[in-house]
């Protein structure tokens, strides 16, 4: 079974903190991507990555930024962290045929900006 | 820009009753795919459609995709309490670089 893991289910930060989320997933996936889900508004995509060091924004990527240094670690960075980016954060990621292929969900991190 | 709509928003219903939520797209898509989210929990792939027509069945759950591959339903036989969750449709961008994901149609089912 694919596994995606998030480093964190809650996290809790001040305005203007950098926080950084960690995505992992163990099936060798090329694509990863993070979402955001807010109430009334679904999933929306920040960032996606089709390979080591490449990055792709998504609808929207401003406040953002994303890392990925190895195959298996995909990372949202919030520079400053303002209280609209409190939210679910999701990471999925999916196999190499198409960046559209299914993906796989990680659990998800609830971030809450005070 | 390129659209996924989903109706209802929320369906409230009695155990033992249909459901039915669709999904619609402002183009046409290469494949359809559908996720389960549980209350709490995180999207979980259902199943993919391809072709033109093309109907599926998990159990007691039935896809269908148009025949102009634009609009899909899932159609939930016999409700259960374990069928409570929000479903997702997404389709493939023209680009074929992102799924786009319907808003979701959130079920919830009394006994």
């Amino acid at each position: 079974d694919v596994k995606v893991t998030q480093s964190s289910r809650y996290l809790v930060k001040r305005t203007g903190e950098k926080v950084f989320l960690e995505c992992v997933q163990d099936m060798d996936h090329e694509n990863m991507f993070w979402y955001r889900q807010d109430p009334g508004l679904g999933l929306r995509l920040i960032y996606f990555s089709y390979d080591v060091k490449m990055k792709e924004k998504g609808d929207i990527p401003e406040g953002y930024s994303v890392s990925r240094e190895k195959k298996e670690r995909f990372s949202l960075i919030l520079e400053s962290a303002s209280t609209n980016q409190t939210s679910m954060y999701l990471c999925a990621s999916s196999p190499r045929d198409s960046l559209t292929d299914t993906q796989y969900f990680g659990p998800g991190t609830r971030l809450t900006v005070l | 820009g390129q659209q996924v709509m989903q109706i209802p928003q929320y369906q409230h219903v009695q155990e033992g009753e249909d459901f039915t939520t669709y999904c619609n797209s402002s183009t046409t898509l290469s494949n359809i795919q559908w996720y389960k989210q549980r209350p709490g929990g995180h999207p979980v792939f259902l199943i993919q459609l391809v072709k033109s027509g093309e109907v599926k069945k998990q159990k007691r759950l039935t896809f269908q995709f148009g025949e102009a591959k634009k609009n899909s339903s899932l159609h939930i036989t016999a409700t259960q309490t374990t069928d409570v969750g929000t479903y997702f449709c997404a389709g493939p961008d023209q680009a074929g670089t992102a799924l786009i994901f319907g808003k979701g149609t959130t079920l919830s089912v009394s006994s």
